[in-house]
C-alpha cells in the first residue's frame, strides 16, 4: 500500500464542463503521475510532476491541465470536458530509489 | 516513444495450470515491473526486476530480466481463482523518473473452471 487515494471514485458529468481530479500521497514521494487507462490502449500518461510547482507533459495531454501546490497533492483539471475524455483516470507515485511506481485506486470519469 | 511488446494478450486457462507471459522491446531497458490489476482496482505492483539475468520470485510468481535486457518474463504456477486480472510489464530506461516508464498493453489471463 503506497498510500494513495484519488478523489472522486467515480463521476459523471456533461460536456463542456470543468473537471477536477484529486490525487493525495501520504508517501512524501517527490514524483507523481496521471495516466488515462482505455480499452486497447492501455496506460498512458497524461501529464507528470517532478517537484511541488514542476510538471511536465506526458504522451496525451491536450484537454488536461495539472497542478501542484503541495507534495502530497496533484490535481489533474478538464477545462471543458469532451466525450472522448470519458475513461478511467489513475494517479501513480515513484519511489526514487527504485523506480517502482505506485498506483491509487482509479478515477471512473463519464462524460456525456 | 519506447515500445513494449506484451504477449499473449488473453490466456484461457484451466486452475492449477502453469501460465507464462513476456514482454519484448527494441530497446534496452534497465529496470523491469510486473503489474497485476483487478476489476475496479488499480494495477499493484508483483514484482522488481533490476539486472540481467536477474530471477525474481514472489510466492507462486517468478520473474525474469532477459540477458539481452530487451525482455522480460512473467511465470505463474499452480493458477488459482484468484489470479484473475491483468498483468502489465513495465520497462524503466535509462532516465528513469520522470517519464521513464514504459507500459505493454497487458495479458489478460482468465481462468476457466
Amino acid at each position: 500500500d503506497a498510500g494513495i487515494t484519488q478523489s472522486p471514485r467515480h463521476k459523471v458529468t456533461e460536456t463542456g464542463t470543468p473537471v477536477t481530479l484529486r490525487c493525495h500521497q501520504t508517501e512524501n514521494h517527490r514524483y507523481m503521475y496521471w495516466y488515462r487507462q482505455d480499452p486497447g490502449h492501455g496506460l498512458r500518461l497524461i501529464h507528470y510532476s517532478y517537484g511541488v510547482k514542476d510538471t511536465d507533459k506526458g504522451e496525451v495531454s491536450d484537454g488536461y491541465s495539472v497542478s501542484r501546490s503541495k507534495t502530497e497533492d496533484f490535481l489533474l483539471t478538464l477545462e471543458s470536458a469532451t466525450s472522448s475524455q470519458t475513461s478511467v483516470y489513475f494517479c501513480a507515485t515513484l519511489r526514487d530509489s527504485t523506480y517502482e511506481q505506485y498506483f491509487g485506486p482509479g478515477t471512473r470519469l463519464t462524460v456525456t | 516513444g519506447q515500445q513494449l511488446n506484451q504477449s499473449p494478450q488473453s490466456m484461457f486457462i484451466q486452475e492449477g495450470e502453469d501460465v507464462s507471459m513476456n514482454c519484448t522491446s527494441s530497446s534496452i531497458f534497465n529496470t523491469w515491473l510486473w503489474y497485476k490489476q483487478e476489476p475496479g482496482e488499480g494495477p499493484v505492483l508483483l514484482i522488481a526486476l533490476y539486472k540481467a539475468g536477474e530471477l525474481t520470485s514472489n510466492g507462486r510468481l517468478t520473474a525474469q530480466f532477459g540477458i539481452t535486457r530487451k525482455d522480460s518474463f512473467l511465470n505463474i504456477s499452480a493458477s488459482i481463482p484468484s489470479d484473475v486480472g491483468i498483468y502489465f510489464c513495465a520497462g524503466v530506461y535509462s532516465g528513469g523518473g520522470a517519464d521513464g516508464l514504459t507500459f505493454g498493453k497487458g495479458t489478460h489471463l482468465i481462468i476457466q473452471p
